[in-house]
């Protein structure tokens, strides 16, 4: 069976600080990766995604994610977090059925 | 550029009345996606239409129907509306189906049912 967890249910980050959110997937196939923010009342948005080749991948706002196919990981990071980056945020893998999976999401607080 | 575009905003349902969410891309893409949101579950696949003409189950079907009008719209029938189906619905749509591209969402659908 296939599914993305994200173990952080909620993280509180103060501005300026570093921001790690963490993702596992378990996929036997080639798993395609991405990214999604949600900020609060609006649609998801993709902040990035990994397809194949160099495993860290850059995206918007300043946001990086690193794969790392040994711990079926897809670490989601920023160096310095801006009050504008409080929002959910969603792991999700692409299937060879059609189909996106979508992890249980992480919330950001963003203390001043 | 109108991307997805969800109707309504926002619906308030008695037990049992039936409703249509609409859903309209105007990116050409041949995929769409409708998904609830509920607190703690993420986003899950109710159906979806990996192309105009073909429309298939995904994880929690029941309760709804859903038609491929055209390749533009994709629409969301509710036909005895349940106080289990308050949630977020979510439109979505990619060139093809997800597996290596990305998929639009539209801004989403309140419904709560009473």
């Amino acid at each position: 069976a296939q599914s993305v967890t994200q173990p952080d249910i909620h993280i509180t980050v103060s501005e300026g600080a570093s921001l790690e959110l963490r993702c596992n997937y378990s996929y036997g196939a080639t798993p395609y990766l991405f990214w999604y923010v949600q900020s609060p009342g609006q649609g998801l948005q993709l902040l990035l995604k990994y397809f194949s080749g160099d495993t860290l991948v850059q995206g918007i706002k300043g946001f990086e994610a690193e794969f790392k196919r040994s711990q079926s990981s897809f670490n989601l990071r920023k160096p310095s977090v801006h009050w504008s980056d409080a929002a959910e945020y969603f792991c999700a893998v692409g299937r060879n059925d059609y189909k996106l999976s979508f992890g249980a999401g992480t919330t950001v607080t963003v203390r001043a | 550029n109108a991307g997805v575009t969800q109707t309504p905003k926002f619906q308030v349902l008695k037990t049992g009345q039936s409703m249509t969410l609409q859903c309209a891309q105007d990116m050409n893409h041949n995929s769409m996606y409708w998904y609830r949101q509920d607190p703690g579950m993420g986003l899950r696949l109710i159906y979806y239409s990996a192309s105009e003409g073909t429309t298939d189950k995904g994880e929690v079907p029941n309760g709804y129907n859903v038609s491929r009008l055209n390749k533009r719209e994709f629409s969301l029938r509710l036909e005895s509306a349940a106080p289990s189906q308050t949630s977020v619905y979510f439109c979505a749509s990619s060139e093809r189906p997800p597996m290596n591209t990305e998929a639009f969402f539209g801004q989403g659908t309140r419904l709560t049912v009473v």
